[in-house]
């Protein structure tokens, strides 16, 4: 059962340009949240989506930053516009709908956004 | 509103000497789950406990031990005889198991640095 897939695993993009994080979560698990690790601060929620659905994006940016999980294919993160202050570590996690597991959630390795 | 706080930002010990690694937390909740999480210098967060909190009973895998303490909204996570390799940032978090919205997202501490020196 392979675990949460991120790509990519470093992305690299002039201030301007759009940025695109993909995150495949763990089979059968129907829950995404997406993380946000600046330089030196713990992580802090961005937002959590069940397919097709935002359910809460409290922590999102208001500007430049959307998210979506389709009915099919991989959770996306999409920063338009990039600013160098958007340089961090995007963490996915998924979590099963039900079952003794649903209070936790399982990682990615993470996207490390550079911004130039 | 929720809260985890990690008063130790770094912490340095020599190998096999013992350390402990604080976590306070907020939250109104009477149901939540505390979780630690290792994030080596790769990058990636490595899961190492979750504790719910009708369970106060400590918990010990390996060299690694675990003391919850409700009455003072603590979780602190002890490493035994530790080695180069637990050189890391130890993270401490909170689950939200409210209703709604809000379920399972997690509240992280600023984490602990920890190196440990041969």
């Amino acid at each position: 059962n392979a675990g949460v897939m991120q790509n990519p695993r470093h992305l690299v993009r002039r201030r301007g340009q759009e940025a695109r994080l993909r995150c495949s979560p763990m089979k059968g698990h129907s829950h995404v949240y997406w993380y946000r690790q600046l330089p030196e601060e713990g992580l802090k929620f961005m937002v959590y989506l069940q397919k097709e659905n935002i359910i809460d994006e409290s922590g999102m940016p208001k500007e430049r930053f959307s998210a979506e999980f389709p009915k099919e294919g991989p959770s996306i993160l999409r920063i338009q516009q990039v600013v160098r202050g958007d340089s961090a570590a995007y963490f996915c996690a998924s979590s099963p709908l039900r079952g003794s597991m649903r209070h936790e959630q399982f990682f990615g390795p993470g996207t490390r956004l550079t911004v130039l | 509103a929720q809260k985890v706080t990690q008063a130790q930002t770094e912490i340095s010990v020599v190998e096999k000497e013992d350390v402990t690694l604080d976590c306070v937390y907020e939250t109104r909740d009477t149901t939540y789950y505390l979780f630690w999480y290792k994030q080596p210098p790769s990058g990636e967060l490595v899961f190492l406990i979750r504790r719910n909190s009708f369970d106060e009973q400590n918990e010990i895998s390996g060299r690694y031990s675990w003391n919850f303490q409700k009455s003072t909204s603590s979780f602190n996570f002890t490493i035994t005889a530790s080695q180069v390799v637990d050189s890391a940032v130890y993270f401490c978090a909170l689950s939200d198991t409210g209703r709604g919205s809000t379920l399972g997202r997690l509240y992280f501490g600023r984490g602990t640095q920890l190196t440990v020196w041969p």
